[in-house]
């Protein structure tokens, strides 16, 4: 079946502007994650979806992050005013039982 | 809360010869264990897991780790390394209740030589 997938795979913005993420969770998985992958770095927890509930958001690095999700479907990881530190690869989980499976990520320069 | 140590960066072998990549977590809480492995220019694949049970868990290509609760560890090891291993290797953690965001250790980046 299709794996998660996540759109663009590379983005590159100018400094300050927005830009936005999206993920396509595997079908039936209600748990959804976002992770940030800096260079020569390991993984940092972003935001967690878990069908209805409210998301749990404490990995967000400032308030120009924010993350959607309608239900168990497609989310969305806005950048708004992006900054230099911002540039990273952004990647997106979708979890069954225990196991989380990753997207290809999204490789973000902001120049 | 719950950490990840990976103490190697960078382990070099090479090609047939043993490795093992080292990761110590810390957590107050009952944990699942996890490696995750991305090839170069490649998404984050999971490796293997430990969940509950056997303290020994493989993968289908050789690899193996073991849960030592005692030590906080969960090395992994392969007695004989192909040059397609090479790879970053991540140690990850979570808790076995909750959310279980997964907490990851820096990575260490395997380079095996003919």
């Amino acid at each position: 079946g299709a794996g998660v997938s996540q759109s663009p795979s590379n983005k590159v913005t100018e400094k300050g502007k927005d830009v936005e993420l999206r993920c396509d969770p595997i079908s039936g998985h209600t748990a959804l994650y976002w992770y940030r992958q800096r260079l020569g770095q390991g993984l940092e927890f972003l935001i967690y979806f878990q069908g209805n509930s409210a998301p749990d958001k404490s990995g967000l690095p400032s308030d120009r992050f924010s993350a959607e999700r309608t239900g168990e479907s497609v989310s969305t990881l806005t950048i708004q005013r992006t900054q230099q530190e911002d540039s990273a690869v952004y990647l997106c989980a979708s979890k069954n039982r225990a196991e989380q499976y990753f997207g290809p990520g999204t490789r973000l320069t902001v120049t | 809360a719950q950490s990840v140590t990976q103490l190697d960066s960078q382990v070099p072998v090479f090609e047939e010869a043993p490795v093992e990549l080292r990761c110590n977590y810390s957590s107050s809480v009952s944990v699942y264990l996890f490696w995750y492995v991305q090839y170069p220019n490649q998404g984050l694949q999971l490796l293997l897991k430990y969940l509950s049970g056997s303290t020994l868990v493989e993968s289908i290509n050789g690899f193996e780790a073991e849960f030592n609760k005692s030590q906080t560890s969960f090395h992994l090891r392969k007695p004989s390394v192909h040059i397609s291993d090479t790879a970053e290797y991540f140690c990850a953690v979570s808790t076995n209740t909750g959310f279980q965001k997964l907490v990851f250790g820096t990575g260490t980046r395997l380079l095996v030589s003919p």
